[in-house]
């Protein structure tokens, strides 16, 4: 079975300095992940995806994610945060193999809250 | 592109009584999905669709839930009766569908605040 762990509930971090929300993953074989963020009252929105190729993924908002296929990881970075990226965030894995057939549901993590002070 | 539509925002029932959500996905997305999302926890997929076919239904407590997408298109989500534990918000997601392997984002909606009392 597949599933995603995201070790930190909260994550706090000042205006400017830079940020990272931790993801680590399990599946049997290959994986896709994703990176979604939740605004207050507000529905899921898509940041990036890892598929193949660059370990290093750039999304949305100046968002990007590093793959580490050895580590399990796909840990969540900004370089300099903004008061407004202050959200919670979900990490999401798929196995490619049952991704083939359409038959591999996505598996989400808990989610990180994100906050950053002025 | 207009996104993914569902009704109605919040809903407040009690025990025993019976709900139903409504969901309208992003055009041209042939695969449909129901969650449920639990304060403090991640989404939960309950059903997947694609096209009017279920793809994955594992999750779905099958005794009280049900869920259709006759046409293709829009989907409904039924629970009845409820229980205390079904208080949750339900998202419907929508994502393309290429034939191949799906590495496509999903597309989420605002969601269905239900609160069962």
């Amino acid at each position: 079975a597949q599933s995603v762990a995201q070790p930190e509930d909260q994550v706090n971090v000042a205006e400017g300095n830079p940020l990272t929300v931790k993801c680590t993953y399990s599946v049997s074989g290959n994986p896709y992940l994703f990176w979604y963020v939740q605004y207050p009252n507000r529905g899921l929105q898509f940041l990036l995806k890892y598929i193949t190729g660059d370990n290093l993924v750039k999304g949305s908002y100046g968002f990007e994610a590093e793959f580490n296929k050895s580590q399990t990881s796909f840990h969540l970075k900004k370089p300099s945060a903004l008061v407004s990226d202050s959200a919670l965030y979900f990490c999401a894995v798929r196995d490619i193999a049952r991704a083939k057939t359409n038959a591999g549901k996505s598996t989400f993590g808990d989610g990180t809250t994100l906050t950053v002070k002025p | 592109e207009a996104g993914v539509a569902q009704s109605p925002r919040y809903k407040i029932i009690e025990k025993r009584q019976s709900v139903a959500f409504w969901c309208n996905p992003i055009s041209g997305h042939a695969t449909l999905y129901w969650y449920q999302q639990i304060l403090g926890q991640g989404p939960k997929l309950l059903i997947q669709f694609q096209n009017n076919g279920v793809v994955d239904d594992s999750q779905l407590p099958k005794d009280r839930f049900s869920a259709e997408r006759l046409k293709g298109v829009d989907s409904t989500l039924k629970i009845q009766p409820a229980k205390l534990e079904d208080s949750a918000v339900y998202l419907c997601a929508s994502s393309y569908t290429s034939g191949g392997a799906e590495a496509y984002e999903q597309y989420f909606g605002p969601g269905t605040r239900l609160t069962v009392t």
